[in-house]
């Protein structure tokens, strides 16, 4: 099956330091969704990119999609402590309907 | 509106019974997965559904799970014989049947097998 290399698999940072969080395939991806995790809830949904090269914002997040579709990154800059929490990656492999593989996670977190 | 609503959401049961988990996905979405959460681990894929067919049911970890969804919408997963390493949470998400659309996942149920 799809498989898919998230890194790193855990960070702690100071309250307003940057993070970043890889995602990397060894196919092309037609899609690649990023989920937040709180600890004791559930995935939830941030953000799909699907065109090549593409880098949407989201206040202080800032996610990418590779040129070549192989690998994604999500950013925060200046992190705050509700920033916590585990970042998941999901890819897909067809524009049509594929089983979204998630990838392991980050896990975030924050010292005030 | 209602998001997706799974029940139990905690199960403890013994070592070689059945259980039973419920998903209520978002009204119209067509589309239903299940995925299953070991503790601090990532999500590994089970089933999905559309409709009430199961095109894709590779991830079923062995012939003792099951899932079946009526009227394309409430699913249930059973767990035949538990074993202590079917302990983990057990997430069902929904979705509009619109290539890879976004899920939107319930609480989850917390299963124990003791």
């Amino acid at each position: 099956g799809q498989q898919v290399m998230q890194i790193p698999q855990y960070q702690h940072v100071q309250e307003g330091e940057d993070f970043t969080t890889y995602c990397n395939s060894s196919t092309t991806l037609s899609n690649i969704q990023w989920y937040k995790q709180r600890p004791g809830g559930h995935p939830v949904f941030l953000i799909q990119l699907v065109k090549s090269g593409e880098v949407k914002k989201q206040k202080r997040l800032t996610f990418q999609f590779g040129e070549a579709k192989k690998n994604s990154s999500l950013h925060i800059t200046a992190t705050q402590t509700t920033d916590v929490g585990t970042y998941f990656c999901a890819v897909g492999v067809n524009s049509g309907y594929s089983t979204l593989t998630f990838g392991k996670g980050t896990m975030l977190l924050v010292s005030p | 509106g209602a998001g997706v609503s799974q029940s139990p959401s905690n199960k403890v049961t013994e070592k070689g019974k059945d259980v039973e988990l419920r998903c209520d996905p978002i009204s119209g979405h067509t589309a239903l997965y299940w995925y299953r959460q070991s503790l601090g681990q990532g999500l590994e894929f089970l089933i999905y559904f559309q409709g009430n067919s199961a095109p894709d049911k590779s991830g079923l970890p062995s012939d003792r799970f099951s899932a079946e969804r009526t009227g394309g919408s409430v699913s249930t997963l059973t767990i035949q014989r538990t074993q202590q390493e079917d302990s983990a949470v057990y997430l069902c998400a929904s979705s509009l049947a619109q290539g890879n659309s976004p899920l939107h996942f319930g609480n989850g149920t917390r299963l124990t097998v003791t």
